[in-house]
């Protein structure tokens, strides 16, 4: 069973549009690691953020939030007023303590920002 | 050279030819990785060293061999690859504690193999 899901594959919005991409994970591990990761067409991923298992507060950072809800195992990401340099795909990441260099990413949301 | 550079960053290769992918890190990590991303399907974690000690495989084809000569610098070596191996490979470093908190893992840009 894959250990994290990204169910949209691809999201298409108009600039200034708010946008939530969903990531639900799986683990029996009660301290985990959650990452969010961008993907430019450039190629290289770029680190957005990290969070605890033991740490539900959501987190704010400029346009872009962090929604984790233990209870149902999500870990959602929302840009507000998006923009057109926001156009990638995004991966959400879990890492469990007992083999903690080894990341699950899910297979990742394309978010297209058009003007 | 910052960051995490990779070389070369396509390459078209024969199922019969032998190429290498490197990887070169700039950060001072101490753990690099392998990483495949085929399309449409998560990214799939191929080797990881640490300390230049290899810790995981996850079951790996032999035609895939990596090396890590130093801290700074990965190699995968290619031989007999299939057309299902073309795919982007990408490499990453991340700096490891003993306490086993995961940093977060830089990534370079990628190669893009095609297998013919």
């Amino acid at each position: 069973a894959q250990k994290v899901t990204q169910a949209q594959t691809e999201i298409s919005v108009v600039e200034k549009e708010d946008v939530t991409l969903d990531c639900v994970y799986e683990t029996r591990d009660t301290t985990y690691y959650l990452f969010w990761y961008k993907q430019p067409p450039s190629g290289e991923l770029v680190f957005l953020i990290r969070r605890n298992s033991f740490d539900e507060q959501n987190e704010i950072s400029g346009r872009y939030s962090w929604n984790f809800q233990k209870s149902t195992s999500s870990f959602n990401f929302t840009i507000t007023a998006s923009q057109v340099v926001d156009s990638a795909v995004y991966f959400c990441a879990l890492s469990e303590l007992d083999n903690f260099n080894k990341f699950y990413f899910g297979s990742g949301t394309k978010l297209n920002v058009k003007p | 050279e910052t960051g995490v550079t990779q070389t070369p960053r396509h390459l078209v290769m024969g199922m019969t030819n032998k190429k290498s992918l490197k990887c070169e890190q700039h950060l001072g990590h101490n753990a690099m990785y392998w990483y495949k991303q085929s399309a449409k399907k998560p990214l799939e974690l191929m080797f990881v060293y640490s300390l230049e000690e290899r810790v995981e495989n996850n079951s790996v084809p032999s035609r895939f061999s990596p090396e890590c000569p130093n801290s700074s610098h990965l190699f995968l070596h290619l031989h007999t690859l299939q057309p299902e191996d073309s795919a982007l490979y990408l490499c990453a470093s991340s700096q490891e504690f003993a306490s086993g908190v995961p940093n977060e893992q830089f990534f370079g840009p990628g190669t893009r193999l095609t297998v013919l």
